[in-house]
C-alpha cells in the first residue's frame, strides 16, 4: 500500500516552455500533497503544500505564479513549471499524506532539464 | 543555525557493523521525526518515524529520540553494502516536513 506515482519521470524542454508534472496516490486518498525540489548533492526543499480543493501554500521564496499547483482531487496533484529556464532544472518530487497520518509517501520523482 | 542538522559524511563502516547516524533539530515544538533512505537519483523512502522519547526498533533499524537534547539518531545493525545510501532526517513542524542535508553512508564489503 501507500504507492505514489509521478509522471513523467524525466523531461527535457526548451527554455520558455511550460512543463506539467502529475502526482497520483494510487491506493489511498491523499488529503495533503507536498512538492519538493532537490538540486544535486543538496537536500529536499519544500516548495509548497496543497490540500485537496484549496489553494496551495507556498514556501518563502517560491514564486506561486511560476510554479502552479493544482490539487483537484484526493488522488491527483499537478505542478506546472511555467516559462521554464535552465535554473529550474532540478529533481522534483511529490509526496502524499492521508488525513492525520504522520508519514508522507514519496513519488519516484521527475528530473527536469531545461535547455 | 539550520533547523535540522546532519553530518554530511561520508560515514564508512565495515559490513556487519553498526552504523550510527545522528541528527539535531532546533525547534522544540517539533512533534514527529523521520528517517528516510535515498539512493542516488531516486526519491526518498521511509525507514521509520518516532515521536516519543526513547527507542523504537524495526528489524535492523533503531531510532532514538531525546527531546530534551533535541537529538534523534538511527542505528543500523548488521550493515550491508545495500545500505549504502544517503540518510535523511526530517522533522515535522506545523504539518510540514523540514529535511536535513543527509548523511552519506558507505558500507564496505
Amino acid at each position: 500500500g501507500a504507492v505514489v506515482s509521478q509522471h513523467p519521470s524525466r523531461v527535457i524542454c526548451k527554455s520558455g516552455t511550460s512543463v506539467k508534472i502529475e502526482c497520483r496516490s494510487l491506493d489511498f486518498q491523499a488529503t495533503t500533497m507536498f512538492w519538493y525540489r532537490q538540486f544535486p548533492k543538496q537536500s529536499l526543499m519544500l516548495m509548497a503544500t496543497s490540500n485537496e480543493g484549496s489553494k496551495a501554500t507556498y514556501e518563502q521564496g517560491v514564486e506561486k505564479d511560476k510554479f502552479l499547483i493544482n490539487h483537484a482531487s484526493l488522488t491527483l496533484s499537478t505542478l506546472t513549471v511555467t516559462s521554464a529556464h535552465p535554473e529550474d532544472s532540478s529533481f522534483y518530487i511529490c509526496s502524499a499524506r492521508h488525513g492525520g497520518a504522520n508519514e508522507q509517501f514519496f513519488g519516484p520523482g521527475t528530473r527536469l532539464t531545461v535547455l | 543555525q539550520k533547523e535540522v542538522e546532519q553530518n554530511s559524511g561520508p560515514l564508512s563502516v565495515p559490513e556487519g557493523a553498526i552504523a550510527s547516524l545522528n541528527c539535531t533539530y532546533s525547534d522544540r515544538g517539533s512533534q514527529s521525526f523521520f528517517w528516510y533512505r535515498q539512493y542516488s537519483g531516486k526519491s526518498p523512502e521511509l525507514i521509520m518515524f518516532i515521536y516519543s522519547n526513547g527507542d523504537k526498533e524495526d528489524g535492523r533499524f533503531t531510532a532514538q529520540l531525546n527531546k530534551a537534547s533535541q537529538y534523534v539518531s538511527l542505528l543500523i545493525r548488521d550493515s550491508q553494502p545495500s545500505d549504502s545510501a544517503t540518510y535523511l532526517c526530517a522533522v515535522e513542524r506545523t504539518y510540514k516536513y523540514i529535511f536535513g542535508t543527509g548523511t552519506r553512508l558507505k558500507v564496505l564489503a
